[in-house]
């Protein structure tokens, strides 16, 4: 069965500090993965795309690792902001399917 | 250039009662897709439509969800009789062509009560 789980659930870390963000996922075939941020009440917008060649790629405070073998990805988030608390879900994407995680909701305290 | 824009954003209606969903999409994408998360789920897709014709509807959960795109351009996402697990947040996305980055809209928060 086509899976995606991500870890931790919930995060709450202070204003500057960094964090990591995991994604396992059991998806078969793989095409690419996506990290999106979702405010609340708002849709998911796309941060990074990884495709099974790339094993990192930023933008901007976002850094997004992908293990293909292991079929793992992270998240790195650098010097949080307060603007960074959202949700932030993996999806994985099979022959055009988008496969989501339940995302993990992060706090960004002052 | 507009993004996915969703109506309406919030309705709450009772179990029993009718419920018609709008998205319009970015203008120019022929591909527009439904999506659904129900509260401590995953988002889960729904069906897919390419211009007017429905291109997959294997997510569609049951016969009382009835999606149309007359047109091919907006899209509603009719609910009929709902019950009390329908409850969620109905998402829109739409991409140009398939396989290109789906533009999600705000979604409408359905409560049945």
């Amino acid at each position: 069965k086509n899976q995606v789980e991500q870890s931790p659930q919930s995060l709450i870390i202070l204003e500057g500090k960094n964090c990591t963000l995991q994604c396992n996922y059991t998806v078969s075939p793989f095409s690419n993965l996506r990290w999106y941020k979702q405010d609340t009440g708002r849709g998911p917008v796309s941060l990074t795309i990884m495709t099974f060649s790339e094993n990192t790629k930023s933008n901007g405070r976002y850094t997004a690792t992908l293990d293909a073998d292991t079929k793992q990805s992270s998240l790195h988030i650098t010097a949080s902001q307060l603007s960074d608390s959202a949700s932030y879900i993996c999806v994985v994407i099979s022959q055009g399917n988008l496969i989501f995680g339940k995302g993990t909701k992060l706090s960004v305290k002052p | 250039e507009a993004g996915v824009t969703q109506f309406p954003s919030h309705s709450v209606i009772e179990k029993g009662q009718t419920v018609t969903l709008r998205c319009d999409p970015i203008s120019g994408h022929d591909n527009l897709y439904w999506y659904r998360r129900v509260m401590g789920k995953e988002i889960k897709f729904l069906l897919h439509f390419v211009k007017e014709s429905k291109q997959d509807e294997s997510g569609m959960p049951n016969n009382r969800f009835l999606a149309e795109r007359t047109g091919g351009t907006y899209s509603t996402l009719k609910v009929q009789p709902a019950e009390l697990e329908d409850s969620g947040v109905y998402f829109c996305a739409s991409s140009r062509r398939e396989g290109e980055p789906q533009h999600f809209g705000d979604g409408t928060r359905l409560s049945i009560l």
